[in-house]
């Protein structure tokens, strides 16, 4: 079974710093990956996804992930954040058909001013 | 517009008390799911449907009814509704086999069942 644990609940972080918010999976299979941003009061937005090739993922909004194969983790970055980005942000997980998705417990990014 | 939209948005109800929560599509989509969201467990999924005729279970479909007789729809059914099924309700489609793997999501539908 396929399991992602999203290790922060809530990161604050002030507007212009660095972010990373943390993703780890547990499978027996090759997976893909997948990060979310749900804006309050939306449904989820795709920031980026992991399905092979480079590890280093560039997606929107300045977002970009690395998949680390070893460590079995699939960490979001982003160099500089606004407040803008203040959302929750899911990790996600899917197997060879793409027909069963596992998500984390979210992680809440606060950017103060 | 490309969308998925979901009804009703916001629903009170009361123990027993069918109800159905409804999912429509209008990109052709062949794949929708249905996923309910909980504070701290994130989002699990509970049936999806390949095709037309063709679904499965998700992670936690104990409960909750599905069907798939069009395309573009991809009902929820709840027969029973009990308080544990409180929950903020996504449904999703994406199109498979095309490389783009992107699910997109409804506005949610907000449940509560009293």
């Amino acid at each position: 079974a396929q399991s992602v644990t999203q290790l922060d609940s809530q990161v604050p972080v002030f507007e212009e710093a660095p972010v990373e918010l943390r993703c780890n999976y547990s499978s027996s299979v090759s997976v893909y990956l997948f990060w979310y941003v749900q804006y309050p009061n939306q449904g989820l937005q795709l920031l980026l996804k992991y399905l092979s090739g480079s590890t280093l993922v560039k997606g929107i909004n300045g977002f970009e992930a690395e998949f680390n194969k070893s460590q079995t983790s699939f960490h979001l970055r982003k160099p500089s954040v606004h407040i803008s980005d203040t959302a929750e942000y899911f990790c996600a997980v899917s197997v060879w058909n793409f027909n069963k998705f596992y998500f984390g417990s979210g992680t809440k990014l606060n950017v103060k001013p | 517009e490309a969308q998925v939209t979901q009804n009703p948005r916001y629903l009170i109800t009361v123990t027993g008390k069918k109800l159905t929560v409804t999912c429509s599509q209008n990109m052709n989509h062949e794949y929708m799911s249905w996923y309910r969201q909980d504070p701290g467990l994130g989002l699990r999924q509970i049936y999806y449907s390949m095709n037309v005729e063709v679904t499965d279970k998700g992670d936690v479909p104990e409960g909750y009814k599905v069907s798939r007789k069009e395309k573009r729809n991809f009902p929820l059914i709840l027969e029973s509704p009990s308080p544990n099924q409180t929950s903020l309700y996504f449904c999703a489609s994406r199109r498979p086999g095309t490389g783009d793997y992107e699910q997109y999501f409804g506005p949610g539908t907000r449940l509560t069942v009293t």
